[in-house]
């Protein structure tokens, strides 16, 4: 079953570096999403892509936060300069329709930990 | 209105009891409740989902109840097993700005001894 892969697994970083998060969704879906998990806490929405742009975005996605698909298969999600309070899990979703959406569940990878040090 | 409350925050089941997790929304404009199970190390996973249209959905074990004028829904996990033992979270979702955008539960930690 095809399925969403992200990487690194595990990520590293200091405060105040850029980190680049990436995923590659499932290949013929079309909306790509980005939910992040603090440890223990419930998954908060960062961002939705549709069409190479993005389409919805939560109060946490700031600035500092953007998504790209450089190559019509790869998502990538940067923070430019990482701050303690990101680290998390970092999910990434892709669904393959918007409509019926009920009949295409957001499929998720297992997630990049972000630790920021 | 966004807010999607999840209770309770972890569950202890003897194993073939019956697990009871329960959720509540707001936003009238939600139209779809999936529910998600995750283990350690792995993304959520879409176990069962419901249209508020239905009042009960049930797939193997697993059963979602939807009472849509008290705006609940919640999921029973018949004769659970040591395998169940996993964070289940419920969801709803509703179009914001071009997407369906499921907002999360804070979640529910379900351990059931064998």
């Amino acid at each position: 079953e095809p399925e969403v892969t992200q990487t690194p697994s595990h990520q590293v970083t200091q405060m105040g570096q850029e980190v680049i998060l990436r995923c590659v969704p499932i290949s013929n879906h079309l909306y790509f999403y980005w939910y992040r998990q603090i440890l223990g806490q419930k998954v908060e929405f960062l961002v939705s892509f549709y069409n190479n742009e993005i389409s919805e975005k939560s109060e946490i996605f700031d600035d500092q936060f953007s998504v790209e698909r450089p190559d019509g298969s790869n998502f990538t999600l940067k923070i430019r300069s990482t701050k303690l309070e990101d680290s998390a899990m970092y999910f990434c979703a892709s669904t393959r329709q918007l409509e019926p959406h009920y009949n295409s569940p957001l499929h998720f990878g297992n997630g990049t930990r972000l630790t920021v040090t | 209105q966004q807010q999607v409350k999840q209770s309770p925050q972890s569950l202890i089941v003897q194993k073939g009891g019956i697990s009871i997790i329960n959720c509540a929304y707001e936003n009238t404009a939600f139209d779809y409740f999936p529910w998600y199970q995750q283990f350690p190390g792995k993304g959520p996973a879409l176990l069962i989902a419901i249209r508020p249209d239905v009042s009960e959905k049930k797939e193997g074990r697993f059963t979602i109840s939807f009472n849509k004028s008290a705006k609940q829904f919640s999921l029973h996990i018949m004769d659970s097993q040591p395998g169940d033992s996993a964070t289940y979270f419920c969801a709803a979702s509703a179009l914001s700005g071009g997407s369906y955008i499921p907002t999360f539960g804070r979640g529910t930690s379900l351990i059931v001894h064998p």
